[in-house]
């Protein structure tokens, strides 16, 4: 199995542009999350999805972050436009349904100039 | 709701010596599982234990121990003989059962074990 799979590891852009993160979770979990990980704040959920669904946003800071999980095997997190105190660590990670075992991808450092 | 509080935010001990890392959860459901992370400077959430709340024997493996104490809602992580890689991170976490809810993180303790 080669765990969950994030695109890119690293991303520096500039503000204003569009940023799109990518998600493999690990085929057969029907659990997505996304999490930021910032010095400040420290490790936060932004948004997680159960069988394609999302289930609880209520961590996305703004209408600028919007995150999708068109199939079982695939999400985006896409930051628009993005800013400065964007930049953070996002973090994937899957798992099964009663199985409570999280695995969580290498992350995506994302710098904003 | 649910909270993790790490207290300690760095620690910096001498190669060799224990150190204990605290770990206080709050929780209002009866069935849950705490957790404990390292992030090493590479980046990566490294997964090291998962503990079901109604199995309070302590752990241990190799160098590393845990202490779940229902009681007083700790679940305290200790690692004997520290040694240079054990520098990181470190994060507690915890999941409730009921619902599915996600992992909820504590802050982090950044421990350095100085030659």
């Amino acid at each position: 199995d080669a765990g969950v799979i994030q695109s890119p590891r690293h991303e520096v852009t500039e503000m204003g542009q569009e940023v799109t993160l990518r998600c493999k979770p690990i085929s057969g979990h029907d659990y997505l999350f996304w999490y930021r990980q910032t010095m400040m704040r420290g490790l936060e959920l932004l948004i997680y999805f159960n069988n394609n669904v999302p289930i609880d946003d209520s961590g996305m800071p703004e209408d600028r972050f919007s995150a999708k999980m068109p199939n079982a095997s695939f999400s985006t997190l896409k930051i628009q436009p993005s800013e400065p105190r964007d930049s953070a660590v996002y973090f994937c990670a899957s798992r099964s349904s009663g199985a409570y075992g999280y695995t969580f991808g290498s992350g995506t450092r994302l710098t904003v100039v | 709701a649910q909270k993790v509080t790490q207290a300690q935010t760095e620690i910096s001990v001498v190669e060799k010596e224990d150190v204990t890392l605290d770990c206080v959860y709050e929780t209002r459901d009866t069935t849950y599982y705490l957790f404990w992370y390292k992030q090493p400077p590479s980046g990566e959430l490294v997964f090291l234990i998962r503990r079901n709340s109604f199995d309070e024997q302590n752990e241990i493996s190799g160098r590393y121990s845990w202490n779940f104490q229902k009681s007083t809602s700790s679940f305290n992580f200790t690692i004997t003989a520290s040694q240079v890689v054990d520098s990181a991170v470190y994060f507690c976490a915890l999941s409730e059962a009921k619902g599915n809810t996600p992992l909820v993180f504590g802050k982090g303790t950044r421990l350095s074990v100085i030659a």
